[in-house]
């Protein structure tokens, strides 16, 4: 089974330009979790989703950061313009629906670099 | 505010040295406490979750055991393979998970 993919694995990128990170979730799971992990904030929540559906987005930093979820098999996680705080290694993560289970899955990240 | 504070930041054990990582939280009405495993280069990896005082989970060498304030990770007999960070996260609500920092393990052989 194929885990959680996201792409690009590497990015840089210079402040100003517009970045766009990828992800396929795992088939059959419902939720997706976008997360930042510095060495100062650790791993931080930035949005999640439920069913395609932001839920809760109280984590993006500010306006320059959008998230969508067109279809249950691919969500985006845009920089508008990219800074270069925002370098950091962002992982989304994918869940299922199951009452009580709460583990998520984490894919292998994308470290961005905005110089 | 929910917290997690992890210690210590960093461990270094010999190749069986048995050892316990800490995870103290402070969150109104605990409804999951979760370990994960981060490898260099990688996305976290789920390990445990534990739900109520006095619960423990077992996987191989790594034993994870919860309080009303706190959570150990219990290593024992550990050996190079188990390095890593290890991560300690609190439910908050429904879906939303709250890391520590984490604890960066090195065993040496």
């Amino acid at each position: 089974d194929a885990g959680v993919i996201q792409s690009p694995r590497h990015e840089v990128t210079e402040m100003g330009q517009e970045v766009t990170l990828r992800c396929k979730p795992i088939s059959g799971h419902n939720s997706l979790f976008w997360y930042r992990q510095t060495m100062m904030r650790g791993l931080e929540l930035l949005i999640y989703f439920n069913n395609n559906v932001p839920i809760d987005d109280s984590g993006m930093p500010e306006d320059r950061f959008s998230a969508k979820m067109p279809n249950a098999s691919f969500s985006t996680l845009k920089i508008q313009p990219s800074e270069p705080r925002d370098s950091a290694v962002y992982f989304c993560a994918s869940k299922p629906n199951l009452s009580g289970n709460y583990e998520q899955y984490f894919g292998p990240g994308t470290r961005l670099t905005v110089t | 505010e929910d917290q997690v504070t992890q210690s210590p930041e960093a461990l270094r054990l010999q190749e069986g040295e048995s050892s316990s990582l800490n995870c103290s939280y402070t969150v109104s009405g605990l409804r999951g406490l979760f370990w994960y495993r981060q490898d260099p280069g990688k996305g976290p990896e789920f390990l445990f979750t534990l739900y109520s005082a006095g619960e423990e989970k077992e996987k191989e060498r790594l034993k994870a055991t919860l309080t009303k304030k706190e959570s150990f990770l219990h290593i024992t007999a550990p050996k190079p393979e188990d390095s890593a960070t290890y991560l300690c996260a609190v439910l908050r609500g429904a879906q939303k998970l709250v890391f520590g920092q984490g604890t960066r393990l090195t065993i040496n052989p």
